[in-house]
């Protein structure tokens, strides 16, 4: 079975720049959120959506945006790119969008690189 | 405001030795914890899932206990390896409407041979 798939898995943009990161989820998984981790610290949480519908937003400017796709796919998209956006982006699948029996499955990031 | 720390912040440890590592959290609401393997520069791959009604999950050399009440988390690795360097990240998730996890800074391991 196929895991958490998100492509690219290295990208390289200058500042100012838009970038869009994709995301594929465990097959049934219907809950997809996106994490930033910045070298030498743990993830932090940036969108959760299930069904289509954000759940959930963290501590990010409105230049993140996210959406979900019927196949439950994802992207995640930013926009003016600013040089501390350089970071690993991760996405990480659920079966459910609620709190209980909501292991998180990850995958192997995408490094983003600003220059 | 749920915030979670790991110690050590790292550790080397010769082949064949168990070890301990360490996570707490001041909010003891928690739903779940969860324990993560992260090697360089790459994903995380879920090692233990503990609900907030479980005391301790086992899988092959690891064992995670969970004590909600005191906040804290401990994963027990037996007789390390040094493919098990890697970092360590634990992560809980409280109520909501969301399932995000809030993770710690890790612990990164290093496994001497």
């Amino acid at each position: 079975d196929a895991g958490v798939t998100q492509s690219p898995t290295h990208l390289i943009k200058t500042r100012g720049q838009h970038v869009t990161l994709r995301c594929s989820p465990i097959s049934g998984h219907k809950s997809v959120s996106w994490y930033q981790q910045v070298l030498g610290q743990g993830p932090q949480f940036i969108f959760q959506y299930y069904e289509k519908e954000e759940r959930g937003r963290g501590n990010f400017p409105d230049r993140f945006s996210a959406r979900q796709f019927p196949n439950y796919s994802s992207e995640l998209n930013v926009n003016a790119l600013l040089l501390g956006d350089s970071a690993l982006y991760l996405c990480a699948s659920s079966l459910l969008g609620q709190v209980l029996n909501t292991e998180a499955f990850f995958g192997q990031g995408t490094r983003l690189t600003v220059v | 405001k749920q915030e979670v720390t790991q110690i050590p912040a790292a550790l080397s440890v010769p082949e064949g030795e168990n070890l301990v590592l360490n996570c707490s959290f001041t909010d003891s609401a928690i739903y779940n914890l969860q324990w993560f393997r992260q090697d360089p520069g790459k994903g995380l791959t879920s090692l233990l899932l503990i609900q907030s009604s479980q005391r301790e999950q086992t899988s092959g050399r690891l064992n995670a206990s969970l004590d909600k009440s005191s906040g804290r988390s401990t994963l027990y690795i037996a007789a390390s390896q040094p493919g098990d360097s890697a970092t360590y990240l634990c992560a809980v998730q409280n109520g909501g409407a969301t399932n995000k996890l809030i993770f710690g800074t890790g612990t990164l391991l290093a496994v001497q041979p």
